[in-house]
């Protein structure tokens, strides 16, 4: 059965970077038919992706998040990470990783999700 | 960007009757090549992840009880719950996954009247 976890910091300060690492089990990161992806959720609010990757690391970004984002991806670890610099009591939010089951069209819908890890931003 | 609407935003039900939640899209995300709808709908109960019940617009992920039913096309979605239980108390979701950015319905809560 696929598991994904993240881990990482459950506390960051103003300013600095949120680093985040996905660790996926029961199959494999490097595959073709997946991409892997972020996605955010503040405290009581909506779901916001962040971006996804390919195992080639091949890498789609939110415009809205862009220019502080970086997903990265260790083949020989089966885990994708995510950097989120210059971060402000905005980006508190529950960070999911989760599967793109890809179709034939290069495009996919998000099919295993990870538990969740909470970020706060906070001094 | 495509924005996702849902409505309504909450909805009390009684158990065993009928549950139904819309969504529309400001564009269509249907893709004229494969003639499918590029729209999935989630579950999400307090203090998990969401969870995928439909791919497709109307396709049931493995595993999920058929009194989930997904339909439409283009830009207008409705999820069904024939037959309220217990169980299905939760926020649900849309997301379009026809075009970058990937984005979410604000998400509806469903309770027990």
């Amino acid at each position: 059965q696929l598991q994904l976890q993240e881990s990482g910091p459950g506390l960051v300060k103003p300013s600095e970077t949120l680093s985040l690492t996905c660790t996926v089990s029961g199959g494999s990161i490097s595959s073709n038919t997946y991409y892997w992806g972020w996605i955010r959720q503040p405290p009581g609010k909506g779901l916001e992706w962040i971006g996804s990757l390919s195992y080639t690391g091949s890498t789609y970004y939110n415009p809205s998040l862009k220019s502080r984002v970086t997903i990265s991806v260790d083949t020989s670890m089966n885990q994708f990470s995510l950097k989120l610099n210059s971060v402000t009591a905005a980006d508190t939010a529950v960070y999911y990783c989760a599967r793109v089951l890809i179709t034939g069209t290069g495009r996919g819908y998000f099919d295993y999700w990870g538990q969740g890890t909470l970020v706060t931003v906070s001094s | 960007d495509i924005v996702m609407t849902q409505s309504p935003d909450s909805l009390a039900v009684s158990l065993g009757e009928r549950a139904t939640i819309n969504c529309k899209s400001s564009q269509s995300v249907l893709y004229s090549s494969n003639n499918k709808n590029f729209l999935s709908w989630f579950q999400q109960k307090p203090g998990q992840p969401p969870k995928l019940l439909i791919y497709w617009a109307s396709t049931r992920e493995s595993g999920v009880p058929d009194r989930f039913t997904g339909s439409g096309s283009g830009t207008d979605f409705t999820l069904t719950i024939s037959s309220l239980q217990a169980e299905d108390v939760a926020v649900y979701y849309c997301q379009q996954y026809y075009s970058g950015p990937l984005t979410f319905g604000g998400g509806t809560k469903v309770e027990i009247k």
